[in-house]
């Protein structure tokens, strides 16, 4: 069975504070990606990496940064916090180019409350 | 740019079929995928096709695309209050860099029992 896995379900930070989302997959898969998931507004891409070491903005990256340095794990990095970041952030994994059916493997999300 | 409208509820009577509709606008999509996700869950993948078929079933799944009108559709039979969450349509093209889908708002479905 696929697991994608978060570290953190429920997350309350400040505004201003450094805040890490940790992403891990056990599949060995190639891509990992992260979204935002706000009511009415579906899932909205921020990054995504289809390697170790490599990044690709999303469609709404600014605020965010990321870091891929194994191929299982994949961190999201708020900067400095802010209180419009308080969203659901959901972490999938999909296999390379190898499957062209590019299906993506979710996380169970960890919502963010930025006070 | 690429675009996946869906409307956002449906509701529906325990045993009734639902049928939830997504248009998408990118005519290069290769592949389009149904996701469920369930209250406090992340999505779960129900099924996808590919874009030289026209329809594909799966149990109580069916999925229809027309690839004229750039429209799809799920249709659950005999609705259960178990399949009350939100369903998210998605597309891929092959201009794909990394496996990127883009998904749509997202279809809340209540089943009333």
């Amino acid at each position: 069975d696929v697991k994608v896995t978060q570290s953190s379900r429920y997350l309350v930070k400040r505004t201003g504070e450094k805040v890490f989302l940790e992403c891990v997959q056990d599949m060995d898969h190639e891509n990992m990606f992260w979204y935002r998931q706000d009511p009415g507004l579906g899932l909205r891409l921020i990054y995504f990496s289809y390697d170790v070491k490599m990044k690709e903005k999303g469609d709404i990256p600014e605020g965010y940064s990321v870091s891929r340095e194994k191929k299982e794990r994949f961190s999201l990095i708020l900067e400095s916090a802010s209180t419009n970041q308080t969203s659901m952030y959901l972490c999938a994994s999909s296999f390379g180019p190898r499957d062209r059916a590019y299906e993506q493997y979710f996380g169970p999300g960890t919502r963010l409350t930025v006070t | 740019g690429e675009d996946v409208e869906q409307s956002l509820f449906l509701s529906v009577r325990e045993g009734d079929s639902s049928v939830i509709n997504c248009t998408y606008t990118d005519s290069s999509s290769t592949y389009l995928y149904w996701y469920k996700q369930e209250p406090g869950a992340g999505l779960q993948l129900l099924t996808y096709i590919f874009s030289n078929m026209d329809m594909k079933q799966d149990q109580r799944l069916t999925v229809l695309l027309n690839k004229k009108d750039k429209h799809l559709s799920l249709r659950i039979a005999d609705t259960q209050t178990g399949d009350s969450a939100i369903y998210f349509c998605a597309e891929s093209t092959i201009y794909n860099q990394g496996g990127k889908l883009i998904f749509g708002q997202g279809t809340e479905l209540s089943v009333k029992p």
